[in-house]
């Protein structure tokens, strides 16, 4: 079964960095995913595609401070220079035949 | 600029049936499919289907088969969702979402449509 793990919550000082994790469930660890972003009251707003082997491709107007990279089953989101607006959830996404399945999502709290 | 215009708040009695908008400029509409998620509230994105704008073949999630219809309109480039026999568990927001073909990730999104379910 195809399923997205992320971790609830996470957190780190402004001008920090943080790395997001996602993982794939077992079976899928070649698959690509694609990070959203959606800040408080706001619709979400598309970041990246980030394939298996780390090359990812970012919507427009993404700030270089976004980037991605995978490791076998596990997909990350890096966001560096942490600043007050990237207090958001972020939502890893995927695909299979027939089907869409998105991550429960990870609440970032910038301190 | 590339944009999904989504139509109006909705306000439905349980067992109705809502029909959300979502009118797309700023790319050509059949290069592209249009998805639907919802977000509960204070929950997760959920998906609900999605729609080819080049053929209308769609794909929708099993949860929602058979309450659910996504329908296009390419003359107006624009797209629609259904939803029937509302419950009060289907309050959310309803987004569109530009959809690449063959990949399924979402690129665009509208800002949404609040629908409330409530007798």
């Amino acid at each position: 079964q195809l399923v997205l793990t992320q971790s609830p919550s996470a957190s780190a000082s402004l001008g920090a960095s943080v790395k997001l994790t996602c993982t794939l469930s077992s079976g899928h660890s070649s698959y690509a995913i694609a990070w959203h972003q959606q800040q408080p009251e706001k619709g979400p707003r598309y970041l990246m595609k980030l394939n298996s082997d780390g090359s990812h491709s970012k919507g427009d107007g993404i700030p270089d401070r976004f980037s991605g990279s995978s490791s076998g089953a596990e997909r990350y989101l890096t966001i560096s220079s942490l600043q007050s607006e990237d207090e958001a959830d972020y939502y890893c996404q995927t695909w299979g035949t027939g089907l869409v399945v998105f991550g429960g999502g990870t609440k970032l709290t910038v301190l | 600029q590339v944009q999904l215009v989504q139509s109006g708040a909705e306000v439905k009695k349980p067992g109705a049936s809502v029909k959300v908008s979502c009118k797309a400029s700023g790319y050509t509409f059949t290069s592209y499919g249009i998805s639907w998620v919802r977000q509960a509230p204070g929950q997760g994105l959920e998906w609900m289907g999605w729609i080819s704008a080049y053929n209308g073949n769609t794909n929708y999630a099993q949860k929602l088969q058979g309450r659910v219809t996504m329908t296009t309109d390419t003359s107006t480039s624009t797209a629609y969702m259904e939803l029937r026999s509302l419950r009060s568990d289907d309050t959310a927001v309803y987004y569109c979402a530009r959809t690449m073909i063959g990949y399924y990730y979402m690129d665009v999104w509208g800002k949404g449509t609040t629908v409330t379910v409530s007798s």
